[in-house]
């Protein structure tokens, strides 16, 4: 069964500390992305890469960052967690981005649920 | 602007039919997706539509019609397991999905 791993389904941070949410794929997919999922909001992407070492900014990437030194791991880092960052954050991953239906279907993570205090 | 409208909340009985709609304005389109999400779970792919028409998986459809700018889903025979967050998502000129807020779909017996 193919999966997208969350290393944290539940954490809570402190105003200013650094938060790494960890997110790795076991499908060979190219592509990542890091979205937030807040009430009332469509999914909402911060960041995606579409290969190793890559990155592109989302729709709202500022306050946060990424890093993919391997394929399978893309990693979210919020460099000073604020309190409107509290959030359930969702990674997904998928093989190829061109219009073939089946590649890029997305497969996601369970989710981590960040509060920042 | 890119926008996704669809309502918040549905309410069905088990057994019987209910539709989701989406409708949906994108710059350029390359398909639309519906997911299902249940509650603090991952969202999981239902279909895909690229092409005008009905789309039909079991007890679940898709349709679409570009030129409205329209889809919608359709459950049958509904089971309680079908409560769930239905996300409608479309695909831009630039590959880029657009995600509706979620349609909460709570089914009564």
């Amino acid at each position: 069964d193919v999966k997208v791993t969350q290393s944290s389904r539940y954490l809570v941070k402190r105003t200013g500390e650094k938060v790494f949410l960890e997110c790795v794929q076991d499908m060979d997919h190219e592509n990542m992305f890091w979205y937030r999922q807040d009430p009332g909001l469509g999914l909402r992407l911060i960041y995606f890469s579409y290969d190793v070492k890559m990155k592109e900014k989302g729709d709202i990437p500022e306050g946060y960052s990424v890093s993919r030194e391997k394929k399978e791991r893309f990693s979210l880092i919020l460099e000073s967690a604020s309190t409107n960052q509290t959030s359930m954050y969702l990674c997904a991953s998928s093989l190829g981005r061109d219009g073939y239906s089946g590649a890029n279907v997305l497969t996601f993570g369970a989710g981590s649920r960040l509060t920042v205090l | 602007g890119q926008n996704i409208d669809q309502p918040t909340e549905m309410t069905a009985t088990e057994g019987a039919i209910v539709q989701i709609n989406c409708t949906y304005q994108t710059s350029g389109f390359n398909g639309l997706f519906w997911y299902q999400q249940h509650a603090g779970e991952a969202p999981t792919f239902l279909s895909y539509n690229v092409l005008d028409g009905l789309e039909e998986k079991g007890r679940f459809s898709s349709f679409l019609s570009r030129s409205k700018g329209y889809s919608y889903l359709l459950l049958k025979e509904l089971q309680m397991k079908d409560s769930a967050s239905y996300l409608c998502a479309a695909k831009d000129s630039n590959y880029q999905l657009i995600w509706g807020a979620g349609t909460k779909l709570i089914i009564k017996p």
